[in-house]
């Protein structure tokens, strides 16, 4: 079964940092391109980084900076490494297969908080 | 506030169609032919229902469609389901700097 699975959420400090993975099972992640995308409580969507196969990157205004998004082909996951984290950044995380101009595959979400 | 304008509810009986529609600029939606729609039930991860505009990823039923006109994109759901219930977020590629945006987000209710 085609599965993306995100760990690494959990209760941080503002001005603190998280890391967060996403691996992959079923699948091999080193030919596709990589979002993460997150949901604050009650909220909609946001798009918050890529990185393509061959590690182009891009971010969102309101994570470019203090987020960092990579991948490891050999380990088939990915990864979002979170620095100067504030209330707003309080959401689910989902790592997204990104493909066709799409969101294809998603997993099921971490939840970061982030409160003092 | 989201970069692409949804309708916050619509609603219909079951067997009836109803459409949401997703407006955005000349430099997202008015742009490019990569307009998805997602849907989320509660407490779930969202699921792809269209990209391209109107293309269907394998399993997702024929009653969902997509189109474009403009700047804005539309799905309509057609002989609604109970379990057509959910909320509906659309995205466009924006290209640049910011490369996806999203919608707010459509509750549809299945009265």
């Amino acid at each position: 079964e085609v599965q993306l699975v995100e760990s690494g959420g959990g209760l941080a400090q503002p001005g603190g940092s998280l890391r967060l993975s996403c691996a992959a099972s079923g699948f091999t992640l080193r030919n596709y391109s990589l979002d993460w995308v997150r949901q604050a409580p009650g909220k909609g969507l946001e798009w918050l980084s890529y990185i393509s196969s061959s590690s182009v990157i891009y971010y969102a205004d309101s994570v470019r900076g203090r987020f960092t998004i990579s991948r490891d082909n050999a380990k088939n996951s990915l990864y979002l490494q979170m620095d100067s984290l504030r209330a707003e950044d309080t959401a689910v995380y989902y790592c997204v297969i990104d493909a066709d101009y799409a969101f294809h595959i998603w997993g099921q979400g971490t939840m970061v908080t982030v409160s003092s | 506030q989201s970069a692409l304008t949804q309708p916050p509810s619509a609603s219909g009986s079951p067997g009836q169609s109803v459409t949401i529609s997703c407006t955005g600029t000349s430099g997202d939606v008015g742009r490019y032919n990569y307009v998805s729609w997602y849907q989320q039930h509660p407490d779930k991860a969202p699921k792809l229902m269209i990209y391209e505009v109107t293309k269907r990823p394998s399993g997702v039923p024929d009653r969902f469609s997509g189109s474009k006109s403009g700047n804005t994109a539309s799905l309509t759901v057609s002989g609604l389901q109970a379990d057509d219930e959910a909320d509906y977020y659309c995205s466009s590629y924006a290209g640049s700097n910011n490369l996806w945006v999203f919608g707010g987000g459509t509750k549809l209710t299945v009265l």
